[in-house]
């Protein structure tokens, strides 16, 4: 069965600055999809950023980038100039025949 | 259109009431899904439909009955809840699971 882990519960950032979100996940599979989804007070699921295990480029959205290191299964997201809007819950998530969520990084972006 | 839409965004019902929360998209998706989420908790699966079929059920209580009436409709039957099934129900649509999910905003259920 494949596990995912959130070490950090809570971090906060100064806006402007850059801060790393750590996920790691435990999987015996070859192929499949890594996703950072974030959800904000409004509730609702966003995906931020998706890295498909069999490419070995980092995914970068805009100010959002990830450090994918397959063999120690590390999934690390990077946000850079952080920004007010980007205070929320992040779910790191593992998908293969279905979506497995860690259990969140509560972000707080301070001004 | 982006949007997966779910219908109501709260609903109050006591344990012997019969509920349904709806759920639709429209950006030609196979794959459904419904999730439970508790207060400061992550999403967890419930049931997933697969070109309208039931291809996953997490071993979910029969009082929460799942359908799907077209590929564009997704409904929870809810019936004899209890309290503790109070939470957040989210609805999401993708491609199938390696693709991204979109999610809709949520029912906000209170059981009392």
């Amino acid at each position: 069965a494949q596990t995912v882990t959130q070490s950090q519960p809570e971090m906060s950032v100064q806006e402007a600055e850059t801060v790393t979100l750590s996920c790691t996940y435990d999987t015996s599979e070859n192929n499949y999809y890594l996703f950072w989804y974030k959800q904000p007070p409004s509730r609702q699921m966003i995906l931020v950023i998706r890295q498909e295990a069999y490419k070995q480029q980092n995914a970068t959205e805009n100010r959002f980038s990830v450090n994918f290191q397959k063999a120690a299964k590390s999934f690390s997201l990077k946000i850079s100039d952080s920004q007010l809007g980007d205070t929320a819950m992040y779910f790191c998530a593992f998908g293969l025949d279905k979506l497995i969520f860690g259990t969140g990084t509560r972000l707080q972006v301070f001004p | 259109d982006t949007e997966v839409t779910q219908t109501p965004k709260h609903l109050v019902m006591g344990m012997t009431n019969k509920k349904s929360l709806k759920c639709e998209q429209h950006m030609g998706h196979r794959a459904m899904y419904w999730y439970k989420q508790k207060a400061k908790k992550p999403p967890e699966l419930m049931f997933v439909y697969s070109y309208e079929k039931l291809s996953i059920n997490e071993s979910v209580p029969s009082r929460f009955s799942p359908e799907c009436p077209n590929s564009s409709l997704l409904n929870l039957h809810l019936h004899a809840l209890q309290p503790e099934d109070s939470a957040l129900y989210l609805c999401a649509s993708s491609q199938g699971p390696r693709q991204r999910a979109f999610f809709g905003q949520g029912t906000r259920l209170t059981v009392v």
